[in-house]
């Protein structure tokens, strides 16, 4: 079974402060590795993603960190605002394919 | 540039029903996806079109079917609707081959099934 396994399910950060949030995949075909981003009732929202070529990619307050051998990965989120209050999700693409498997979600709640 | 469209956002079906939903993808991209998002769960990937035909499935049964036009929008039709289809339906538009891994989604289709 193919899956990515993210944690935390749910995470509660002052504002200004770190969010990082994990994910761990098993299938070493998964070529690509996006962060999304989704408010209730709207669709997710590409984030952020890395190539296994690189360790770390940062856009604004935003950092992909990449662990090829350990088959993990990480968003941090620096100076977390209550607008970036949403349910993240981690995912991996079957190599040459757009079939993407998900993480099961990790709820963010930056507090004022 | 518009993104994904889909329509209709919202949509009350009774068991035993048809139903039809419609996906734009973003301009430039040939592949659409669609994924079923069940409330406080990931995306679950139903099946891909490309090239007006199915190319990938996901693990979900026939009553679940699709279609891609010329003009690669697409839609996908669940018969004998069930309660336990209501979901968010998502539709996922994504470059040709070569030219970036990306997949965009578009805004959803809140399906209830009463």
């Amino acid at each position: 079974q193919q899956q990515v396994k993210q944690s935390p399910q749910s995470l509660i950060v002052q504002k200004g402060g770190i969010s990082i949030i994990n994910c761990a995949y098993e299938n070493t075909a998964f070529d690509y590795f996006p962060w999304y981003q989704q408010f209730p009732g709207k669709g997710p929202a590409l984030l952020i993603a890395i190539r296994p070529d690189v360790s770390e990619k940062k856009e604004g307050r935003f950092t992909i960190s990449f662990n090829k051998s350990a088959k993990q990965f990480s968003l941090h989120i620096m100076d977390s605002q209550p607008g970036d209050s949403a349910t993240y999700f981690c995912a991996g693409p079957f190599s040459g394919t757009y079939k993407y498997i998900f993480g099961t979600g990790t709820r963010l709640k930056v507090l004022a | 540039d518009a993104g994904v469209t889909q329509s209709p956002t919202h949509l009350i079906k009774t068991r035993g029903q048809q139903v039809t939903l419609r996906c734009s993808p973003k301009s430039g991209h040939d592949t659409v996806s669609w994924y079923q998002q069940a409330l406080g769960q990931g995306p679950q990937f139903i099946f891909q079109y490309y090239e007006e035909e199915e190319r990938q499935r996901g693990n979900f049964p026939d009553r679940f079917s699709g279609h891609q036009f010329p003009n690669y929008s697409s839609e996908l039709n669940v018969n004998a609707l069930l309660l336990g289809d209501s979901a968010l339906y998502l539709c996922a538009s994504s470059p040709p081959q070569g030219a970036g891994y990306e997949a965009f989604f578009g805004q959803g289709t809140r399906l209830t099934v009463v």
